[in-house]
Order: C-alpha cells, then sequence, then structure tokens
C-alpha cells in the first residue's frame, strides 16, 4: 500500500528550532514535496527533494533519506507567522502526488 | 495577479442538486488539478488533466466529473450533489505534470451538502 504518516500536531516556542518528520512507503519514488498551509487557505509550495540530502532555504531546510522512507523540515528561528499545517507529499512513479494528512504547528511566544 | 482563480468561495447546496466550481488559471500551465481535502484525511485527488483536451481520474473520481476545453479553464461538476461530498476544494495547476512540477493552488472553495 502507499501511506505517508506525520504528526497531526505539535508545539514550538517563538525563536526555537523545530523538525518535523515524514515518513513515506510509496510505489516509485519520484520526489518529496512540502507545502505550507495558514488556516483557511491555499497550500503554498516550500521545498523539493529528489536526492538524499539536506536542502536549506532561508530559516527552513529539508531533509530527505530514500532508503529509509523518511523526510523532515526543519524551521529555525520561529516566528508566531510559522504557525501553521506543514503537509509532506510524495510523487510516486506515474507522477501523481500522494499527500500526508498535514501536522498542525502552533508556535507560543 | 498572475495565479488561480476559484469560485464560488463558498456554497450551500441541497442533496441531490448540480454544482459546477469553476476554476481559472492565467499562467498557461499544462496541467490542472482538483483536490478535496477534508479533516484528518491528506489532499485527495479527485481529477486531473495533463493539457488541454484530456483528463484524467484520480484517487477518489466518483460522482464528480470535469472538462478541459482551452488551457485556462479546469471546471468541475457535481451532478447530484450528496452530504459525503461536503469538503473543502481545491482547484491547481503546474507548468507540466511530471519531475518537480510544483502546484500552484487556488484560494479553494468550501461547500457544504445538506
Amino acid at each position: 500500500g502507499q501511506n505517508i504518516d506525520q504528526p497531526t500536531e505539535m508545539t514550538a516556542t517563538e525563536g526555537a528550532i523545530v523538525q518535523i518528520n515524514c515518513t513515506y512507503q510509496t510505489s516509485g519514488f519520484n520526489g518529496l514535496f512540502w507545502y505550507q498551509q495558514h488556516a483557511g487557505e491555499a497550500p503554498t509550495f516550500l521545498s523539493y527533494n529528489v536526492l538524499d540530502g539536506l536542502e536549506e532555504k532561508g530559516r527552513f531546510s529539508s531533509f530527505l533519506s530514500r532508503s529509509k522512507g523518511y523526510s523532515y523540515l526543519l524551521l529555525k528561528e520561529l516566528q508566531m507567522k510559522d504557525s501553521a499545517s506543514y503537509l509532506c507529499a510524495v510523487m510516486h512513479s506515474n507522477y501523481q502526488l500522494i499527500w500526508g494528512a498535514g501536522t498542525k504547528l502552533i508556535i507560543k511566544p | 495577479t498572475a495565479g488561480i482563480t476559484q469560485a464560488p468561495t463558498s456554497q450551500i447546496l441541497a442533496a441531490g442538486r448540480s454544482m459546477t466550481l469553476r476554476c481559472t488559471q492565467d499562467m498557461r500551465h499544462n496541467a490542472m488539478y482538483w483536490y478535496r481535502q477534508d479533516l484528518g484525511l491528506g489532499l485527495r485527488l479527485i481529477h486531473y488533466s495533463n493539457t488541454a483536451g484530456t483528463t484524467g481520474k484520480g484517487e477518489v473520481p466518483d460522482g464528480y466529473s470535469v472538462s478541459r476545453a482551452n488551457t485556462d479553464d479546469f471546471p468541475l461538476t457535481l451532478a447530484s450533489a450528496v452530504p459525503s461530498q461536503t469538503s473543502v476544494y481545491f482547484c491547481a495547476s503546474s507548468e507540466d505534470s511530471s519531475g518537480a512540477n510544483v502546484l500552484t493552488f487556488g484560494a479553494g472553495s468550501r461547500l457544504t451538502v445538506l
């Protein structure tokens, strides 16, 4: 079967660092995406990984290990505006995306 | 501002009625998608179109139909709505349908079927 798992909810403190994990089991792999979705809004693209390793983009970094079926999104210097849901999605062999249910991140002052 | 426009923003619909959700993009993207988003579940693909004139079924196509007469428009029709179709519907587009195709989403249409 095809499955993507991510924690339902996480809480972190403003200014801190948080790591959101995503594990997946899919038939074929053509890359992994992270999207951010603020409440009541559309998802917006954050990152794409297709090779193993860390991709850094400002305060956000995304890591991929294809052999372990594992990715994480690392958010540094957390700001209140980072309160949102973070969606992990895997592109499988037919180029369609399979989405996780999302991780709701709550930032506290 | 370039992007995707969805209409209506929200709608309450009686069961058994038909409804068309409209989606228009001005980015000249080849691929377009319709997703539904339900609490506790990941986005689920309803239908997609890799290019104008072609459509395909996604994960949950039953009860929905689409057309792609031109590049810009991709309407989603519910022929006879049922309460289980209560959801938030997102239209999305991407330059093409393979590789690192980043999706651009519309603002969503919230549909309630009573």
